[in-house]
């Protein structure tokens, strides 16, 4: 079955330092793979995602991902974190129109 | 434009009671998509609307239940709370099953 792992359920930075959120897919095929945060209370929004073509993807509020068909992975990297980036960050695939999202790394940053 | 909105905010129920969630997708979208994120953990999908019609349904059992109507807006029902149903409700839409879903805030169910 289609699954995403976040095997870090917590993470502390301090403001400025540089970021990397880890994120393991299983998918037979070619995956679809999104990145959202959720602040607290809210619902979720899309930072960035892949379908196909350069590995290295852009989104918002300065996030990064790579693709690595090799490892499995998506990580979500970011060079400088602002305290405004705290929230819980999720994962996802797509299969067959719907989403399967990961557990979620909640994300602290300290002054 | 206003995107995917959601009714109530906030909901207590108690155990063997019914609730009706709400969701209105964004001007255009046909697609209306269900998940449930309970504390703790990622989303976790209960059904997918498109065009009036159920295209897809998760895991859950027969006491959730969902429509779409003709103004592509959707309703979340669940039958014979249980304490375990306590959770954000989130509605996502999207121009088709396809396409990059939006999602709400989100409904806060709690069950007493």
């Amino acid at each position: 079955a289609q699954s995403v792992t976040q095997p870090d359920i917590h993470i502390t930075v301090s403001e400025g330092a540089s970021l990397e959120l880890r994120c393991n897919y299983s998918y037979g095929a070619t995956p679809y793979l999104f990145w959202y945060v959720q602040s607290p209370g809210q619902g979720l929004q899309l930072l960035l995602k892949y379908f196909s073509g350069d590995t290295l993807v852009q989104g918002i509020k300065g996030f990064e991902a790579e693709f690595k068909r090799s490892q499995s992975s998506f990580n979500l990297r970011k060079p400088s974190v602002h305290w405004s980036d705290a929230a819980e960050y999720f994962c996802a695939v797509e299969d067959t129109d719907k989403l399967i999202f990961g557990t979620g790394t909640r994300l602290q940053v300290f002054p | 434009d206003a995107g995917v909105t959601q009714s109530p905010t906030h909901l207590i129920k108690t155990r063997g009671q019914h609730v009706t969630l709400r969701c209105s997708p964004i001007s255009g979208h046909k697609s209306v998509s269900w998940y449930q994120q309970v504390l703790g953990q990622g989303p976790q999908f209960i059904f997918q609307y498109y065009e009036k019609e159920e295209r897809g349904r998760g895991n859950f059992p027969d006491r959730f239940s969902a429509r779409q109507f003709p103004n592509y807006s959707s309703e979340l029902n669940v039958n014979a709370l249980l304490l375990g149903d306590s959770a954000l409700y989130l509605c996502a839409s999207s121009l088709d099953p396809t396409d990059e879903q939006f999602f709400g805030p989100g409904t806060r169910l709690t069950v007493l």
